[in-house]
């Protein structure tokens, strides 16, 4: 059981926006920068966002993260089929002293 | 453009240890510490823990204390993680991912293609 959680699913039309939230604590989100990674089906994790908000190279800004308090989240503007996908928050624990990814929330495009 | 190449898929009976293999190109290997993450079948991702090449050192999931080891062989630019006294639970692929070196904590990078390891009898 993940110290962040996440909802197991969110759906959407296409060119739509959708969010997903990441609700943790103070020993993590609290305190320390949240990454966001994608999995696409039977592919190996992406970065989609570091350091709570910066995009890296070669990510589209349809991508966007933010964070308030104890909680981050993960917006996805212009929705594609192509987003299609898992999608993990994470984030360092200083009370597990360990790194943690949320539960995982898959995007599904109507 | 970095590339993180993995070991093959491996079969193991339960007790025994697996060792896989992660070897990296195209960046300067002791500069960027390693990660391992895994994911069991239809689950979330878990982390193992990390590995700086330049010296070795490592830090591991508390969970996995005792059975984890990371190691690194700076002349082939490859890291290695074996895990021991495998039971059913640890069947899952297994991922090298580098660490992206910043000034605010970890994040993962790059990533390796990942290695399916399954624990049967």
């Amino acid at each position: 059981q993940s110290v962040l959680t996440q909802p197991p699913s969110v759906s959407e039309a296409p060119r739509q926006r959708v969010t997903i939230s990441c609700s943790g604590g103070s020993s993590n989100i609290g305190n320390h920068a949240v990454n966001w990674y994608q999995q696409l089906p039977g592919k190996a994790p992406k970065v989609l966002i570091y350091y709570d908000d910066l995009l890296p190279s070669g990510v589209s800004d349809r991508f966007s993260g933010s964070k308030s308090g104890t909680s981050a989240s993960l917006a996805i503007s212009g929705l594609q089929s192509e987003d299609e996908a898992d999608y993990y928050c994470a984030a360092w624990d200083a009370s597990l002293n360990g790194y943690v990814f949320g539960t995982g929330t898959k995007v599904t495009v109507l | 453009q970095v590339q993180l190449v993995q070991s093959g898929a491996e079969v193991k009976k339960p007790g025994a240890s697996v060792k896989v293999s992660c070897k990296a190109s195209r960046y300067t290997f002791t500069s960027y510490s390693m990660h391992w993450v895994r994911q069991a079948p239809g689950q979330g991702l878990e982390w193992m823990g990390i590995i700086n090449p330049n010296g070795g050192s490592t830090t591991y999931a508390q969970k996995l204390q005792g059975r984890v080891t990371m190691t690194r062989d700076t002349s082939t630019s490859t890291v290695y993680m074996e895990l021991s006294s495998l039971r059913s639970e640890d069947t899952a692929v297994y991922y090298c991912a580098r660490d992206g070196a910043g000034a605010k904590g970890w994040y993962f990078d790059y990533w390796g293609q990942g290695t399916l390891v399954t624990v049967s009898s």
